[in-house]
C-alpha cells in the first residue's frame, strides 16, 4: 500500500531554513508528482508546488519563489522540501500529497509540524 | 490564479440531516474538482474526484456534482463520524488551490 512517512517536527528561529522529508513506499516513486501543502494552526490548505520525481521538474506557487526548493533522491525514495527565511507566519503543519497524475491527491503524509520562534 | 469559494464556512446539523456544501470557481474549470474531508490533526482525506467520482472505499452517503464554476458536496444523512472539515480544491491548472473549507459540526 502507498505510505509517505515525514520526517518529525522541527523548531526554527526567524531566519533560519527548515528541510523536511517525505520518504516514499509501496509504488514506483518516480511515477508520480509529489506535491507540498501546508496548514497554518486554525486555517486551510495552502498549496506550495510539487515535483516530478522522475525529471527532477519542479513548479512553486508563487508565493514562495525564491524561498523554497523541491527536491528528491530516487535511490531512497524520498523527496524534500526546504523553506528558507523562515518567517513567525510559516509555522504550519506541511503535508507531502502524492497525486494521481496530474488530478486529485490521493495520498497523505502524516504532517510535520513546523515552528517558527524566537 | 483560479478562486476558489466555497460556502457555508461552518453549519451544524442534527444526525440524519442532510447537508451541502457549494463551491464556486472564478473561471470554468470543466470537472477538474475534488473534496476532501479532514479531522482534527489529521491529514485530509480524499473523498470525490473530477467533481462526482467516489474514492475506493468512501461510503455512499457522500457525492458531488457540477461543473463549470459551480459545484456541490452533499451528505445524504449525517453521521456522527462525518463530523470535520471538508475543502474543495481545483486542478485545473497550476498554482493548484483550495476553497476555504467548512466546519461541519453537530447540532
Amino acid at each position: 500500500q502507498v505510505q509517505l512517512l515525514q520526517s518529525g517536527a522541527e523548531v526554527k528561529k526567524p531566519g533560519a531554513s527548515v528541510k523536511v522529508s517525505c520518504k516514499a513506499s509501496g509504488y514506483t516513486f518516480t511515477g508520480y508528482h509529489m506535491h507540498w501543502v501546508r496548514q497554518a494552526p486554525g486555517q486551510g490548505l495552502e498549496w506550495m508546488g510539487w515535483i516530478n520525481p522522475n525529471s527532477g521538474g519542479t513548479d512553486y506557487a508563487q508565493k514562495f519563489q525564491g524561498r523554497v526548493t523541491m527536491t528528491r533522491d530516487t535511490s531512497i525514495s524520498t523527496a524534500y522540501m526546504e523553506l528558507s527565511s523562515l518567517k513567525s507566519d510559516d509555522t504550519a503543519v506541511y503535508y507531502c500529497a502524492r497525486d494521481l497524475l496530474n488530478t486529485a491527491l490521493p495520498y497523505w503524509g502524516q504532517g510535520t509540524l513546523v515552528t517558527v520562534s524566537s | 490564479d483560479i478562486q476558489m469559494t466555497q460556502s457555508p464556512s461552518a453549519l451544524s446539523a442534527s444526525i440524519g440531516d442532510r447537508v451541502t456544501i457549494t463551491c464556486q470557481a472564478s473561471q470554468d474549470i470543466s470537472k477538474y474538482l475534488n473534496w476532501y474531508q479532514q479531522k482534527p490533526g489529521k491529514a485530509p482525506k480524499l473523498l470525490i474526484y473530477d467533481a462526482f467520482n467516489l474514492e475506493t472505499g468512501v461510503p455512499s452517503r457522500f457525492s458531488g456534482s457540477g461543473s463549470g464554476t459551480d459545484f456541490t458536496f452533499t451528505i445524504t444523512s449525517l453521521q456522527p463520524e462525518d463530523i470535520a472539515t471538508y475543502y474543495c480544491q481545483h486542478y485545473d491548472d497550476l498554482p493548484l488551490t483550495f476553497g476555504g473549507g467548512t466546519k461541519v459540526e453537530i447540532k
